[in-house]
C-alpha cells in the first residue's frame, strides 16, 4: 500500500543547530506540504511544493527552508534551530481530491 | 481568498448524544470541503470530503456533514458519540489554484461516559 512516513519520529536538538526532517511518500503525488502544528493555532503552512525543482513559502516559512529533487522526497531544514520551532512537524502529499499525512516529527529545541 | 472557521475549540458531549461540530468556511470559488480527525499521537485521517453532487456526505465511524451553500457551512454531525469519538477534528477547504489546503484550527471533542 501507498504511504507517507516521516523521520525521525521525536527528535531533541540544540538550539543554532541544523536539523533536518525527512519526508517520504510513495503515492507518487507532485504536491507535498509541511505544517507544523501548535496549541492553539492548528496546522499552520511553512513550505509545499508542486513538483520536482518546485518549492513555495507558505504561511510561517522563516527559518525552514525545503528542497525537491524527486517525487518522493521533500525534507524540511531549519537552518539554526530556535526554541520558538518545537513544535510537531506533519508532512502531507495531495493528489486532486484530498490530502494524505505522515504521523508527524515531535521536535524539541532546548 | 479561502479561509475556515470552527466554532468551539472544545466540545464536551456524553456517550450516546448527538456531536455537532461547526465549520463555515470562505472561498472564491466552488469549494471541495473536508473533515479531517487527529487522535492523539497521530497523524490527521480523512473522515469525510464533499467535492460534487450530492450536499450530505456520509463519512467513516457513523459521521456525516452537509455542505450548504447559502450559510458557507459544511457542519460535522454523529447522532450518538462513542467514548472512541474522542479527538481533535479539523474541517479544511481546497484552495482556488486546487492544490493549497486551508485548515481550521481545530475542535477538540471530549466524550463523558
Amino acid at each position: 500500500d501507498a504511504e507517507i512516513t516521516q523521520s525521525p519520529r521525536h527528535k531533541i536538538t540544540e538550539t543554532g543547530r541544523q536539523v533536518t526532517l525527512a519526508c517520504h511518500q510513495t503515492w507518487n503525488h507532485n504536491n507535498m506540504f509541511w505544517y507544523r502544528q501548535d496549541l492553539g493555532h492548528g496546522l499552520r503552512l511553512i513550505h509545499y511544493s508542486y513538483g520536482v525543482q518546485d518549492t513555495n513559502k507558505g504561511e510561517v516559512s522563516d527559518g525552514y527552508s525545503v528542497s525537491r529533487s524527486n517525487t518522493e522526497d521533500l525534507p524540511l531544514t531549519l537552518e539554526s534551530a530556535a526554541s520558538s520551532q518545537t513544535s510537531v512537524y506533519f508532512c502531507a502529499s495531495s493528489d486532486l481530491h484530498e490530502q494524505y499525512f505522515g504521523p508527524g516529527t515531535r521536535l524539541t529545541v532546548t | 481568498a479561502q479561509s475556515v472557521t470552527q466554532l468551539g475549540s472544545h466540545v464536551s458531549v456524553s456517550e450516546g448524544a448527538l456531536v455537532l461540530l461547526r465549520c463555515n468556511y470562505s472561498s472564491s470559488v466552488p469549494p471541495y470541503l473536508f473533515w479531517y480527525v487527529q487522535y492523539p499521537n497521530q497523524g490527521l485521517q480523512l473522515l469525510l470530503k464533499y467535492t460534487t453532487g450530492a450536499t450530505l456526505v456520509k463519512g467513516i465511524n457513523g459521521f456525516e456533514a452537509e455542505f450548504k451553500k447559502s450559510e458557507t457551512s459544511f457542519h460535522l454531525t454523529k447522532p450518538s458519540a462513542h467514548m472512541s469519538d474522542a479527538a481533535e477534528y479539523f474541517c479544511a477547504v481546497r484552495g482556488g489554484n486546487f492544490n493549497k489546503f486551508y485548515f481550521g484550527s481545530g475542535t477538540k471533542l471530549n466524550v463523558k461516559p
